[in-house]
């Protein structure tokens, strides 16, 4: 039972290079996530599908796209790299039903990103 | 908006003892579920105790408890019987229910070291 599977789990890239972050979730959840983490602080949402075909905005989402390719698969895609987004970044899965915050997250085993 | 506060960046407890981590949240939302997650230093979120708002009883799982004050919007996490391994970073998020997802968020983290 694999869980939530992230790749790559380390990356090195260049101002203004581009990447695409991979996540596969085989649990069936509906609702899945992208977080990043930053040195001291808890983890911030960038975005989120809450079921396959939608996406929506986090807390901090700008230079970042996303796709939902299909109910297990989520990317996220970074553009033009920038030193800001120098992170480590967890994607998370959950099955969305209607019981209020009952739903835990579960999460990848996080990919860490540099950026120089 | 929601918020997680959580006034402990650091905190050692001897082995064998009891701590509690501190957790304060802030929402206008009646429903609302609060979680704490523990991350060691090999990086991955595992999820340890989950409470509902409308919970009557705090959670418990195993040597965990939750200290649950609604009034007060507090949820303080209380390790029983520190073991060398509960040493990682301890984070506290909160998740309201609707229909757009169920995202966390986190608060800062504390970081517990128990002493042998």
């Amino acid at each position: 039972n694999a869980g939530v599977t992230q790749t790559p789990k380390f990356q090195v890239l260049k101002t203004g290079q581009s990447m695409t972050l991979q996540c596969a979730q085989d649990m069936n959840h509906n609702s899945m996530y992208w977080y990043r983490q930053d040195p001291g602080m808890g983890l911030r949402l960038i975005y989120y599908s809450a079921s396959e075909g939608t996406t929506d905005k986090g807390e901090v989402p700008n230079g970042y796209n996303v796709s939902r390719l299909n109910k297990r698969e989520f990317s996220l895609r970074l553009e033009s790299a920038a030193p800001s987004q120098t992170s480590v970044y967890f994607c998370a899965s959950n099955l969305l039903v209607r019981v209020s915050g009952a739903n835990v997250l579960t999460f990848g085993a996080g990919s860490r990103l540099t950026v120089l | 908006a929601q918020k997680i506060t959580q006034t402990q960046p650091g905190m050692f407890v001897q082995e064998k003892e009891a701590v509690t981590l501190d957790c304060t949240y802030d929402t206008s939302d009646p429903s609302y579920g609060l979680f704490w997650y523990k991350q060691p230093s090999s990086g991955e979120m595992i999820f340890l105790i989950y409470q509902g708002s409308y919970d009557q009883q705090n959670a418990t799982e195993g040597r965990y408890s939750l200290n649950f004050q609604k009034a007060r919007k507090s949820a303080n996490l209380v390790i029983s019987a520190s073991q060398l391994g509960d040493s990682a970073m301890y984070f506290c998020a909160m998740s309201v229910f609707n229909n757009a997802g169920n995202m966390l968020t986190f608060g800062g983290g504390t970081r517990l070291m128990v002493k042998p």
